[in-house]
């Protein structure tokens, strides 16, 4: 079974200032991993993913994050936010071996952008 | 092109009632997910199906049900509602059944159970 845990359940941050969302996970075995946003009253989407290769991905909006298997951690970074960049975050895992689509997220992470 | 579309967008309900929420995928893509997501915490997959067939069940009592029609919309079901059931629910779409794709979340359908 895998588990989820963002570290922070709130991050407020000034505009143009450096970020960093914490996400670890716990899983018996390899696995993919997921950073969704969802902006207030939408649906999430996805910002980036972590399958195989380099161990830092970059997504959309000026997001990247980077995999450490050795500490099961995929934190989230964006050197300036912006006041757009206010909404939830959710990391989330699944199996290599899951042919369910079972993604597990993590409880959130309000990230608040102050101007 | 048009997104995940989900209906009714809110809806209020009595516990012991029964509800059906829908979920049109974006054109072209073949699998459904449902995931409940309780006011605080995050989405907690219910179903997913792929070619109209269950590929995944999460661990929702059997009150719970889905299908895929088709032309790969889908319903879920919720029977003998429980004031519990309040949530918002997302449905996913994507292209393929694997786990390497990208999920398309819609909206969601917020359910209320007084």
């Amino acid at each position: 079974a895998q588990s989820v845990t963002q570290l922070d359940s709130q991050v407020p941050v000034f505009e143009e200032a450096p970020v960093e969302l914490r996400c670890n996970y716990s899983s018996s075995v390899s696995v993919y991993l997921f950073w969704y946003v969802q902006y207030p009253n939408q649906g999430l989407q996805l910002l980036l993913k972590y399958l195989s290769g380099s161990t830092l991905v970059k997504g959309i909006n000026g997001f990247e994050a980077e995999f450490n298997k050795s500490q099961t951690s995929f934190h989230l970074r964006k050197p300036s936010v912006h006041i757009s960049d206010t909404a939830e975050y959710f990391c989330a895992v699944i199996s290599v071996y899951n042919q369910g689509g079972k993604l597990i997220f993590g409880q959130g992470t309000e990230l608040s952008v102050k101007p | 092109d048009a997104g995940v579309t989900q209906s009714p967008t809110h809806l209020i309900k009595t516990r012991g009632q029964h509800v059906t929420l829908r979920c049109s995928p974006i054109s072209g893509h073949k699998s459904v997910s449902w995931y409940q997501q309780v006011l605080g915490q995050g989405p907690q997959f219910i179903f997913q199906y792929y070619e109209k067939e269950e590929r995944g069940r999460g661990n929702f009592p059997d009150r719970f049900s889905a299908r895929q029609f088709p032309n790969y919309s889908s319903e879920l079901n919720v029977n003998a509602l429980l004031l519990g059931d309040s949530a918002l629910y997302l449905c996913a779409s994507s292209s393929t059944g694997a786990n390497t794709g990208e999920l398309f979340f819609g909206e969601g359908s917020r359910l209320t159970v007084l």
